[in-house]
């Protein structure tokens, strides 16, 4: 079957631009969660989306925004985008979020300029 | 919240001879430890996981341990071949699974000489 697919896998952006990333699970999981990964922090968690809700959420500022779809489709969404933004951002999904294997997407290289 | 700390940050060895990973975490209700290895340019892929109800855990030539006590637990890889040189990274959650809340260490850079 198909895996984690996220598009695009490349984004150039100019700062105080706004970007949107998709991420489309494994057929039939319902559990998406986004990462930010850099080569200073490494991978940090920035939500959870079951459902179409938000159930959990890391420590990034609120420029920072996601939502799911009812066919589990995620989006992320980075507004006033920062030269710090700058990193490879990761969607995970699992069948829920308890006891379940998750797989990784390719992930999206953004570099903002 | 957690903090998972990992070490070493690069690990050499020889092909053939076992490597150890180490990562102790802060938070004692975390129940999940996932191991995921990265190879250069690629998606992180789960090589094996713990949780918090079991000390071991063992998948052919990769073992994981955990000692809720100390808080930390250890990735073994046995027999390393070339194929194994990635970054390795551990983490911990409170979710029981997934990718729900995953704090990640820095990741240790495995490097196999032939």
């Amino acid at each position: 079957k198909a895996g984690v697919t996220q598009t695009p896998r490349y984004l150039i952006k100019t700062r105080g631009q706004q970007v949107t990333l998709s991420c489309s699970p494994i057929s039939g999981h319902r559990s998406v969660s986004w990462y930010q990964q850099t080569p200073g922090q490494g991978l940090q968690f920035l939500f959870e989306y079951f459902s179409e809700t938000q159930r959990n959420k890391g420590n990034f500022p609120g420029r920072f925004s996601g939502r799911q779809f009812s066919n589990s489709r995620s989006e992320m969404n980075v507004s006033t985008l920062e030269l710090g933004d700058s990193a490879l951002y990761l969607c995970a999904s699992s069948l829920n979020a308890a006891n379940t294997e998750a797989f990784f997407g390719q992930g999206t290289r953004l570099t903002v300029v | 919240g957690e903090n998972v700390e990992q070490h070493p940050s690069t690990l050499s060895v020889q092909e053939g001879d076992s490597a150890v990973i180490k990562c102790t975490y802060s938070d004692s209700a975390s129940n999940y430890f996932p191991w995921y290895k990265q190879e250069l340019g690629k998606r992180p892929q789960l090589i094996i996981d713990i949780r918090s109800n079991v000390g071991e855990k063992k998948d052919q030539r990769i073992a994981v341990t955990l000692n809720k006590t100390a808080k930390h637990f250890s990735l073994h890889i046995t027999e390393t071949q070339p194929e194994d040189s990635a970054v390795y990274f551990c983490a911990a959650s409170l979710s029981g699974g997934g990718a729900d809340g995953l704090t990640f260490g820095k990741g240790t850079h495995l490097i196999i000489q032939p």
